[in-house]
């Protein structure tokens, strides 16, 4: 079965700096895809960046990208140019690209990020 | 505009008492899922249905029902065997493809009182 693991419960970042959250996964399977998901405390969930396993090519979206190393089974997350409204639980999430496995996210156990003005 | 509703948004139950949650979506997406946050945790599977009047159990299916008799709604119904019920429950659609992103409601706080 695969796993995801976070080891960051929290991490803080002082406004307009860079942070990294760090996520491994642990799977068998060679086609797959990766997310970042946010949840601010309104709790609605929202993608952040999605990486593709047969893609080379880390994931880029404005202000957040990613290190994905599939050998090493890591997936870490970079946010730069910290923002207020980047506090938030961020969560680490393994789906298999294989249709019988019923496209169910398996998720890691969240890093809450706070940042400082 | 298309979404995925969830209701009620905060629900209260007795000892002993079956509830159940609803999550409707019109996005036309034809799996949904139910998952379970709790702190610490993360977000675990409860259950999961990729086409209408099929469904399959999750991680943590003890305790819990659902149904799937229309292609909009997938119902959560906590029983009184779920020992500890208090939580956070999310539902979220995909479309059938395995390239379809989720789209999730915003959630029933559940607590037993």
């Amino acid at each position: 079965a695969q796993t995801v693991t976070q080891s960051q419960p929290e991490m803080s970042v002082q406004e307009a700096e860079t942070v990294t959250l760090s996520c491994t996964y642990d799977t068998s399977e060679s086609d797959y895809y990766l997310f970042w998901y946010k949840q601010p405390p309104s709790r609605q969930m929202i993608l952040v960046i999605r990486q593709e396993a047969y893609k080379q090519q880390n994931a880029t979206e404005n202000r957040f990208s990613v290190n994905f190393q599939k050998a090493a089974k890591s997936f870490s997350l970079k946010i730069s140019d910290s923002q207020l409204g980047d506090a938030a639980m961020y969560f680490c999430a393994y789906r298999s690209a294989i249709y019988n496995q019923g496209g169910k996210l398996i998720f890691g156990q969240g890093t809450e990020l706070s940042v400082k003005p | 505009d298309g979404g995925i509703t969830q209701s009620p948004k905060y629900l209260f139950r007795k000892e002993g008492q079956n509830v159940t949650l609803s999550c409707e979506q019109n996005l036309n997406h034809d799996a949904m899922y139910w998952y379970r946050q709790d702190p610490g945790q993360g977000l675990r599977l409860i259950y999961y249905s990729q086409i209408v009047n099929d469904f399959q159990k999750g991680d943590i299916a003890e305790g819990y029902s659902v149904s799937r008799e229309k292609k909009e709604s997938f119902p959560l119904t906590v029983t009184s065997a779920q020992k500890n019920p208090t939580a956070f429950y999310l539902c979220a659609s995909r479309r059938g493809s395995t390239a379809g992103g989720y789209t999730f409601g915003s959630g029933t706080r559940l607590t037993v009182v």
